[in-house]
């Protein structure tokens, strides 16, 4: 399986700032995904950060307030910009891992609230 | 577009009650159906999946069959202890490879001893 190390693991933030996430993984993975989960609402697709080309993002989803950036098969980073309290969220991490049943990994999420 | 119904939470149970949380879908084709538990302080993790109607997924005790007639996927456990105490999350997979998952918006369970 898949290891996943996503930083920081809660943030407060002031309006109008950015936040960098930060998501390892302990294996070479092709796919990686950005989610969103709103207080009291399910995950959703940000978008999909694949190694060597620009990032894939789900329809509501702009790369101006949301960049990923896919250096390597290993690493991704998803900023969220210009936050305002709107933006507070758990934002996850997940990979897309072929050599095991279980294909899609998640890491352990990260708490931003924005003030 | 697809879209995932999900029981409300929070859901409180006593340990050793039986446990029933409700999911259905919509979605066109034949998708994938999933659910994933998220425990205290860790990441989502696939607790079973079924990939075709009349599918049975089962993992640590707990069970969902695919049922196309009534598009449910509803979880059960017989026996339910304090350990299972999580987030419950039904998901469905559409699209060929399932990589993306349309997400319910999880139900918490919490067990009492």
């Amino acid at each position: 399986s898949a290891v996943i190390s996503q930083k920081p693991s809660r943030d407060i933030c002031q309006r109008g700032t950015s936040l960098t996430i930060q998501c390892q993984v302990d294996s070479q993975v092709t796919m990686m995904f950005w989610y969103r989960q709103q207080p009291g609402q399910s995950l959703t697709l940000i978008a999909t950060a694949n190694q060597g080309s620009e990032a894939t993002y789900e329809s509501g989803f702009v790369i101006d307030k949301f960049p990923i950036s896919r250096p390597n098969l290993t690493f991704s980073t998803l900023t969220v910009s210009n936050l305002s309290p709107e933006d507070s969220s758990i934002y996850l991490c997940s990979v897309w891992w072929l050599a095991t049943n279980e294909k899609l990994f998640f890491g352990s999420g990260t708490q931003l609230s924005v003030l | 577009g697809d879209s995932v119904t999900q029981m409300e939470g929070p859901v409180t149970l006593s340990e050793e009650a039986f446990l029933t949380i409700n999911c259905t879908y919509t979605a066109t084709g034949y998708p994938s159906l999933f659910w994933y538990v998220q425990y205290p302080g860790e990441g989502l993790q696939l607790l079973l999946k079924a990939t075709k109607a009349d599918d049975k997924g089962s993992n640590k005790g707990f069970e969902a069959t695919y049922r196309k007639e009534t598009t449910s996927f509803h979880l059960e456990k017989g026996s339910v202890q304090v350990s299972d105490s999580a987030v419950y999350f039904c998901a469905l997979g559409a699209n060929f490879g399932n990589e993306k998952l349309t997400f319910g918006t999880g139900t918490r369970l919490t067990i009492i001893p």
